[in-house]
């Protein structure tokens, strides 16, 4: 497995203001992925982010809103834009590790808007 | 995107019983992965099961798979009060790429 580390682990906004999520892992991985699970809800696939190419983002989600960065092999970063109570979620980072299909999860963002 | 349906939503046991959940899926599968959360926090990986596989073990859980029926089933015997969580499965279609499709969940609480 690897160690996932998520910043920051909770916090409450303004409407209209923009947070940034950041994902770090201790190993190199090729693909991390980020999801939003709405109160009480299921996971939802935000997009796909790849080291060294754009994300691939789900219905629904688009780049202006949850701009993705990953500079590198060990680190991601998810920005949430102008946000609304709508918003308030929990997010989470995922990667796959090596050969296997597993997904190893972070621990989470709370994220309260108000 | 869901595409697999959890019953029951919510199960409540006594300490010791054991828990069986359910998952139904809709579209062929590599693999069919169950994990748990807690209080809505990071998700725990359980198990993963092969879709050319009927049944998986590992502790005290047990998973099968049945692709002709396109559902599984984890149990979780002798259960313990620490096993009070939401517990997910998520399917990987045949042309996911690795991304995975969840379940609504199973909220389970062990009463001691």
């Amino acid at each position: 497995s690897a160690v996932i580390s998520q910043k920051p682990s909770r916090d409450i906004c303004q409407r209209g203001t923009s947070l940034t999520i950041q994902c770090q892992v201790d190993s190199q991985v090729t693909m991390m992925f980020w999801y939003r699970q709405q109160p009480g809800q299921s996971l939802t696939l935000i997009a796909t982010a790849n080291q060294g190419s754009e994300a691939t983002y789900e219905s629904g989600f688009v780049i202006d809103k949850f701009p993705i960065s990953r500079p590198n092999l060990t680190f991601s970063t998810l920005t949430v834009s102008n946000m609304s109570p709508e918003d308030s979620s929990i997010y989470l980072c995922s990667l796959i590790l090596g050969l296997t299909d597993e997904q190893f999860f972070g621990p989470g963002t709370r994220l309260t808007v108000l | 995107s869901q595409q697999g349906e959890e019953d029951p939503q919510a199960l409540s046991i006594q300490e010791g019983e054991n828990a069986t959940m359910n998952c139904s899926y809709k579209t062929s599968i590599n693999n069919l992965q169950w994990y748990r959360q807690n209080s809505g926090r990071g998700l725990v990986h359980l198990i993963l099961i092969r879709s050319n596989e009927r049944e998986k073990h590992s502790g005290r859980l047990r998973v099968t798979l049945d692709t002709s029926k396109k559902s599984s089933s984890l149990l979780i015997t002798a259960s313990r009060a620490a096993d009070t969580a939401s517990y997910f499965c998520a399917t990987a279609p045949v042309d996911s790429n690795y991304q995975l499709i969840w379940g609504a969940g199973t909220k389970l609480i062990i009463k001691p």
